[in-house]
């Protein structure tokens, strides 16, 4: 599968606890989005990266939330000191550069914490 | 403010029956807008964009900017489309082209 893939696909954790979700985009896309759905929502925009560098970040994203992706290919998405409001699935989309090309998804990976 | 509105949670119809999933939007720029679909168990895909003009599985979808809609139509739905549908856009202009999404509209085809 040459799709976007995240790991894990669902996690359980306690409140207060940290947590770290990857994201492997296609791999010739330079860009990569993180988002976050709660039940019910579309997606909402968390981070973008085009190659290394996070070009935007949501005001959503709180200083608990740390988006890395160091060799512009992977990233991760870490969320420090977790709470119930944080449960959601986190979505990761990547696609090439230009204008308007088409985001594609992976999985996602659910987050409950308890 | 940016903003993308489906009305309808859920919407019921028949098999062969007409489908339209309404979707309005507010921006303050040109948007670029998207129907994004999710089948059961399956991820986020693209199903179309109103500037490809084209239509996918039967669907089409006209960007009207004078009342900011952005409906999806099917003349004839099929069992197989039922699914969630998400109606996004994003600014022909913006540097990042994050994509604005709606809650979703699930689709039930009944048989």
């Amino acid at each position: 599968d040459t799709g976007v893939s995240q790991n894990p696909r669902h996690k359980i954790t306690k409140r207060g606890q940290n947590v770290t979700f990857r994201c492997d985009p296609i791999s010739e896309h330079n860009r990569l989005y993180w988002y976050r759905q709660t039940l019910g929502q579309g997606p909402e925009f968390l981070t973008y990266f085009q190659n290394e560098a996070q070009l935007e970040k949501s005001r959503l994203l709180s200083d608990r939330f740390s988006a890395e992706r160091p060799k512009g290919s992977f990233s991760t998405l870490e969320i420090q000191r977790t709470e119930q409001g944080d449960s959601a699935m986190y979505l990761c989309a990547s696609s090439r550069r230009g204008p308007n090309n088409e985001q594609f998804f992976g999985p996602g990976t659910r987050l409950t914490v308890l | 403010a940016q903003r993308v509105t489906q009305p309808e949670k859920l919407l019921s119809v028949f098999k062969g029956a007409p489908v339209e999933l309404k979707c309005n939007y507010s921006y303050s720029g040109s948007p670029e807008l998207f129907w994004y679909v999710q089948y059961s168990r399956q991820r986020l895909q693209l199903l179309l964009r109103h500037i490809s003009r084209e239509s996918i599985k039967g669907f089409t979808a006209d960007l009207n900017k004078g009342e900011t809609s952005f409906h999806l139509k099917k003349p004839f739905a099929q069992e197989e489309d039922s699914a969630m549908y998400y109606c996004a856009l994003t600014g022909l202009r913006d540097s990042n082209y994050q994509l604005i999404w709606g809650a979703g509209t699930k689709l039930i085809i009944k048989p």
